[in-house]
Parts: C-alpha cells; sequence; structure tokens
C-alpha cells in the first residue's frame, strides 16, 4: 500500500529555536497533505491543509507565522515550527491524499514527537 | 463544523466482543473511519464507510448509517493486543478528516 514517511521521528530542540518535520509520500503523488498535532491522551487536532504550489490553509486558532507549512513538490510537504516553546512540544502527525473527493485514500506518517526543552 | 462523539473509555474480557459507538455532526459528509492508535504510536487505518452497512475486515467490522448520523466499530476475539485508542473520524469537503476524543479501550484476562 501507499506509504507516508516522516521525518524526524523525534527531535529535541531548545526554547527558541526552529525545527523542521518532513512529510514525504514514497510511492504516490499527493496534491494534498495536511498536519496534525496530538497532545498526550488527546486527539488528533487538524492544524492546517498544505496544496502543492499554493499556500496551507490553516484552522482556526493556529498561528501561521509560527507553523510555517511548504509543499514545494507532490511528493513533501514540511513544517518547520519556529521560535519553539515548551508548549509546542507534541507529537504531530501528517496525512496525505491520493486525490480529491477520495475518502478511503488518505495516509498517516508515523508522526514526529517534539520536545522543546 | 464537525463534531464527534465516541466513549471515552470501554474495558472488555479477552476472547469477548466489544462496539464503541460513534456519533457524530457534520456540515459536509463523504465517509466515517476508524483508526486505532497504541501508546506512542502513529495512527493506523482500520476501516472506511462511505454508505450505510456493515463493512467486515477480519475480527474488525465498522457500521455506518449515514440518516442517523452514527456508525460503530465492532471488535470481535478480542485480545490483548486490541487495548490501545480507537478514533473514529469524519472525512468531510476537501479530504478533511476531523477525529473524535478517542475511545480508550482496555482488554482485560
Amino acid at each position: 500500500g501507499a506509504v507516508v514517511s516522516q521525518h524526524p521521528s523525534r527531535v529535541i530542540c531548545k526554547s527558541g529555536t526552529s525545527v523542521k518535520i518532513e512529510c514525504r509520500s514514497l510511492d504516490f503523488q499527493a496534491t494534498t497533505m495536511f498536519w496534525y498535532r496530538q497532545f498526550p491522551k488527546q486527539s488528533l487536532m487538524l492544524m492546517a491543509t498544505s496544496n502543492e504550489g499554493s499556500k496551507a490553509t490553516y484552522e482556526q486558532g493556529v498561528e501561521k507565522d509560527k507553523f510555517l507549512i511548504n509543499h514545494a513538490s507532490l511528493t513533501l510537504s514540511t513544517l518547520t515550527v519556529t521560535s519553539a516553546h515548551p508548549e509546542d512540544s507534541s507529537f504531530y502527525i501528517c496525512s496525505a491524499s491520493t486525490g480529491p473527493f477520495s475518502g478511503n485514500t488518505i495516509y498517516f506518517g508515523e508522526g514526529s514527537w517534539l520536545t522543546v526543552v | 463544523g464537525q463534531s464527534l462523539e465516541q466513549p471515552s473509555e470501554v474495558t472488555a474480557v479477552e476472547g469477548a466482543i466489544v462496539q464503541i459507538n460513534c456519533t457524530y455532526q457534520t456540515s459536509g459528509f463523504y465517509g466515517l473511519s476508524w483508526y486505532q492508535q497504541h501508546d506512542g504510536g502513529a495512527p493506523t487505518f482500520l476501516s472506511y464507510n462511505a454508505l450505510d452497512g456493515l463493512e467486515e475486515t477480519g475480527r474488525f467490522s465498522s457500521f455506518l448509517s449515514r440518516s442517523d448520523s452514527y456508525g460503530y466499530l465492532l471488535l470481535q476475539e478480542l485480545q490483548m493486543k486490541d487495548s490501545a485508542s480507537y478514533f473514529c473520524a469524519v472525512t468531510g469537503g476537501y479530504q478533511k478528516v476531523t477525529f473524535g476524543i478517542g475511545t480508550k479501550l482496555q482488554v482485560i484476562p
């Protein structure tokens, strides 16, 4: 089946620095990728929708200047957490879609654990 | 917007059957999915229902009633390894997936 790869799986960064998380679709082209955040023992919350070649669409309450999303190609989307703070420590996970309006072709990456110290 | 409701916790005995219900309110609906997530891991896809009825995949079955905005996940012959959190999720317009709060299933001997 389709594979979505995320890197790094775990990252620790110092407060105030920036960290980049990559999401790659390995064997299919993804016109749309999604970024979610999950705090411990909570649900996955959609942060933004990343569309190849255009600006990301952010959910209400998500700071677009803090969480920079770049979807430069059909197989790669990146999430950069800028000026990270300890409260940004969370599980970040991406998903990729193989096409529009086909709800059963969404694949999740393995997720990235971010710890800000 | 979308909102989903599912029980927060369920406990069941090994070998038994358990049903996890999910109701939703949505402004756009393409289908209902179920995901399993073990502690520390990523969600893994279990099933997807776009049409009314029951879908069976091995020990797991999923049901959808669009008229009732209701679905459930049925796990049969429970095993200890089934202890995990189970999320229902609605796929809406533009393939946005909205997750429920998750149901923590504990399988006991």
